[in-house]
């Protein structure tokens, strides 16, 4: 079936250099976009969404691309720092019904 | 304001026993979500609620697994009889609405079940 997938399941980045994070999607109904940021023994935390109709928006320091073209969306972290390590996940939604997908998760390591 | 509260934060039993777990939703959302994730893996949606009703428990393996939302606010989520395949951190989520753009989920800390 159609589903969210990460390309990289890990990634590690010096801190203060910026991370990029990407996902894959498949399913051409999805209309709406959010990364979670996991740490370890807590529940996802909501970062940033999108919707459809943008191809990027900006948070603080965090910004989401959106290639609808190719089913690609990227999360981007500036001046990464170690408290930005933990698991990031990107979910699809169709807007109608909030029937999250997430993905497998990329862990994001920021060494000092 | 509060956020989703869950209990028990862990629970270990042996397989073919039952096990329950709690959640409380964040105040005035009319919308619950229990998710299932497995270690290495991202969540995934067991059932949705919407008030007291079931939205869609389409991935809910209702042979074994069953979930209430009786008053439309807290909710709990039961397994019985556990195999080894269940050992996994369930999550409870809330949002004010289903879609629309009250839809943000807020997610509980999670309950770990380890079935031995």
């Amino acid at each position: 079936g159609e589903s969210v997938g990460l390309h990289l399941p890990t990634l590690s980045v010096q801190e203060g250099d910026n991370s990029i994070i990407n996902c894959a999607y498949s399913n051409s109904a999805s209309d709406y976009f959010i990364w979670y940021k996991q740490e370890s023994g807590k529940g996802p935390q909501f970062i940033i969404d999108i919707r459809s109709n943008m191809d990027k928006r900006q948070g603080q320091r965090v910004t989401v691309l959106l290639n609808k073209t190719v089913k690609h969306l990227s999360l981007q972290i500036a001046a990464t720092q170690p408290g930005d390590s933990a698991v990031y996940f990107c979910a699809e939604n169709i807007m109608r019904n909030n029937d999250m997908r997430f993905g497998a998760g990329t862990r994001l390591t920021v060494k000092p | 304001e509060a956020g989703v509260a869950q209990s028990p934060r862990y629970k270990i039993i042996e397989k073919r026993q039952s096990v329950a777990f709690w959640c409380n939703p964040i105040s005035g959302h009319a919308t619950l979500y229990w998710y299932q994730q497995i270690l290495g893996q991202g969540p995934k949606l067991l059932i949705q609620f919407q008030n007291n009703g079931v939205v869609d428990d389409s991935q809910l393996p209702k042979d074994r697994f069953s979930a209430e939302r009786l008053k439309g606010v807290d909710s709990t989520l039961k397994i019985q009889p556990a195999k080894l395949e269940d050992s996994a951190v369930y999550l409870c989520a809330s949002s004010r609405l289903a879609g629309g753009p009250s839809r943000e989920q807020f997610f509980g800390p999670g309950t770990r079940l380890t079935v031995l």
